[in-house]
Order: structure tokens, then sequence, then C-alpha cells
């Protein structure tokens, strides 16, 4: 059956310091891979999409920026994070079919 | 563009009482319609989904039905428990890359 990992579960960073967020899918291959963001409150924005190894698609200018080094992984990342960069990150995958995608547990992430 | 609109929450209902969270979207062609759930602290799941017009989609005693003369995807329990309690995110599928149009979010909660 499929996974998806995400790690870290929790983190708080000051504002300014990188930040790298990571996502693996296991029990499957050449998946379609997300991320998203849930501020406070708030609905789910789309971050970034990627349909391959290398493709990235951004969905909203801002200062994060996304990799997908393997066909599995899929890393949010961010040279200077700002107090709005806060919230909860999810990562997804879908393969195929109808585009029902499956989520991961999600970062919370505080910048102070 | 495609948009998907849901009612506004929270919604507060006693145990046992009867649920229905209004969906409503606007869209080219023929998406796929999704409803997940996120409890507090999660990510999202998958709740139920319908691929075409008249398909309804069930789990855990959760209920929608696809209706494309009314452009509409309303959630429905007859009996709603206290672990019901969540938010309910109404979507749509069958776009470019896999995306999904995620509604705002309905926040029910169920009081004994």
């Amino acid at each position: 059956s499929q996974t998806i990992h995400q790690w870290p579960a929790t983190l708080v960073q000051p504002v300014g310091s990188p930040l790298s967020l990571e996502c693996t899918v296991e029990g499957t291959s050449n998946p379609n891979l997300y991320w998203y963001r849930q501020a406070a409150g708030r609905g789910l924005q789309l971050l970034f999409y990627s349909v391959g190894i290398g493709q990235i698609s951004s969905e909203v200018p801002q200062n994060l920026s996304a990799s997908r080094p393997q066909d599995r992984q899929f890393i949010l990342s961010s040279k200077k994070l700002l107090l709005s960069d806060s919230g909860f990150y999810l990562c997804a995958w879908s393969v195929g079919g109808p585009n029902e995608q499956f989520f991961g547990p999600g970062t919370r992430l505080t910048v102070l | 563009g495609d948009s998907v609109t849901q009612m506004e929450g929270p919604v507060t209902l006693s145990e046992e009482a009867f649920l229905t969270i209004n969906c409503t979207y606007t869209a080219t062609g023929y998406p796929s319609l999704f409803w997940y759930v996120q409890y507090p602290g999660e990510g999202l799941q998958l709740l139920l989904k319908a691929t075409k017009a008249d398909d309804k989609g069930s789990n855990k005693g959760f209920e929608a039905t696809y209706r494309k003369e009314t452009t509409s995807f309303h959630l429905e329990k007859g009996s709603v428990q206290v672990s019901d309690s969540a938010v309910y995110f109404c979507a749509l599928g069958g776009r470019q890359g896999g995306k999904l149009i995620f509604g705002q979010g309905t926040e029910l909660s169920v009081k004994p």
C-alpha cells in the first residue's frame, strides 16, 4: 500500500533563517506531488506541484521554492523565512484515475 | 475559472442530528468531485468521491450525489456523532497536472 511521510512534524524557526521540509511517498511510481499551505483557520493554498523529476510548477509568487530530486521525494525550501510563512504545510500525491489526492500528516511551521 | 463554494461555518449540531454541508461548483467539462475531512492537527483524508453525473459517493455514513443540473455536491449524514467534529472540504478535480480546486472548508462541531 502507499504511504506518504512528512518531516519534521513541527518546526519553530526565527525570521530570516532557511527552511527545508521533506516529503516522501512509498508504494507508487511517478506520482504527481503537491505542496499546500494552510494558514490558521483558513483554507488550502496550493504552492507547487510536480508531474515528474525536476518538473516544478509554482502557483503563487513567494519566497519559497520546491524541488523534486527523486521520483518520490518533494522538498520545500526557503532561503530566508518571513513571519507570514507560518502555517501548516501539507504534501500530497496523486496518480492517474479521477485525480484524488492523498495527503501527508503535515508540518506545522512557526516563524518567530 | 474553476471554483468551489461551500457553506459558511462553523456548523454546530447536537449528536444524532442530520447534517447537510452545501457545496456548489463552477467548472468547464466534467470534473470529478470529492469531499475531504480534516481532524484537528492532521492532514486531509479522502472521505468520498464521485466521477460522473448522478454518481453517489458514500463512506462512513456520509453521502454526496453529483448533480450536474444544479452543479452541486452536497454532503449529508443522517445522524452525526461527536467524533465527526472536523473541517470538511469540497474539491473539484480532473484539472491539469492533477490539481484539485478546494472550497474554503466548513468546520463542524457536534455536541453530546
